[in-house]
């Protein structure tokens, strides 16, 4: 099994500029997550999904990022336009329902540095 | 103050020496997480509990509920536990601590 893919794996932006992660979850996963997570923090959820539905967006930072997860399986992250605090590692997890007892799989992330 | 707190904060140890990372929360929970992150970024979940003990190898991580406390021992550490290792707590939502910056000698 492939396990949660995202892509690109890095990315180096100027300032003001857009950029889109992607990210493929665990067949069969109904719940999707992403996280962002700065250097020497823990992540820190940005919005999840259940199927196509975003039902937790509380942290997302609605005036320059978007997420979209249209057909319930993979979803794309974009900033539009970038900030130099934009600058972490955006991950992306995945998990068969939203429950207690399942785990998490996450991506191998993408680092983002804005310039 | 933080919701989900982990010490210490950084680690290093001799290859062989018994490792404990801890865990302490201050909201109710229905599980509990411990994750493992390589330099790499990449993140694998090792853990989940909602009570009790689990052991995975020379991995073993235990949960007291009532005292809102988790720990993490690594048996017999090697370089290749090189890691951070991160405390993540789930109620309705996920919560994650700063991780334990974990760096073994050979």
């Amino acid at each position: 099994e492939a396990g949660v893919v995202q892509s690109p794996r890095y990315k180096i932006i100027e300032k003001k500029q857009p950029v889109a992660f992607w990210c493929n979850p665990i067949s069969g996963h109904n719940t999707l997550y992403w996280y962002r997570q700065n250097l020497g923090q823990g992540p820190e959820l940005l919005i999840r999904y259940e199927n196509e539905e975003a039902v937790d967006d509380s942290q997302l930072p609605k005036d320059r990022f978007s997420a979209e997860r249209l057909k319930g399986v993979d979803s794309t992250l974009k900033i539009q336009p970038a900030e130099l605090g934009d600058s972490a590692v955006y991950l992306c997890a995945s998990s068969y329902g939203a429950e207690a007892n399942y785990g998490y799989t996450f991506g191998s992330g993408t680092r983002l540095t804005v310039v | 103050k933080n919701e989900v707190e982990q010490s210490p904060q950084n680690l290093t140890a001799q290859e062989g020496e018994f490792i404990t990372i801890n865990c302490s929360y201050s909201v109710g929970i229905s599980a509990l997480h411990w994750l493992q992150q390589h330099p790499g970024g990449g993140i694998v979940s090792l853990f989940m509990l909602s009570s009790g003990k689990k052991k995975h190898g020379r991995l073993i991580a235990t949960i007291n509920i009532q005292e809102k406390h988790s720990s993490l021992h690594i048996t017999a550490s090697h370089p290749r536990d090189s890691a951070v290792y991160i405390c993540a707590v789930r109620d309705d939502k996920i919560i994650f601590g700063k991780g334990t910056r974990l760096h073994i000698l050979p």
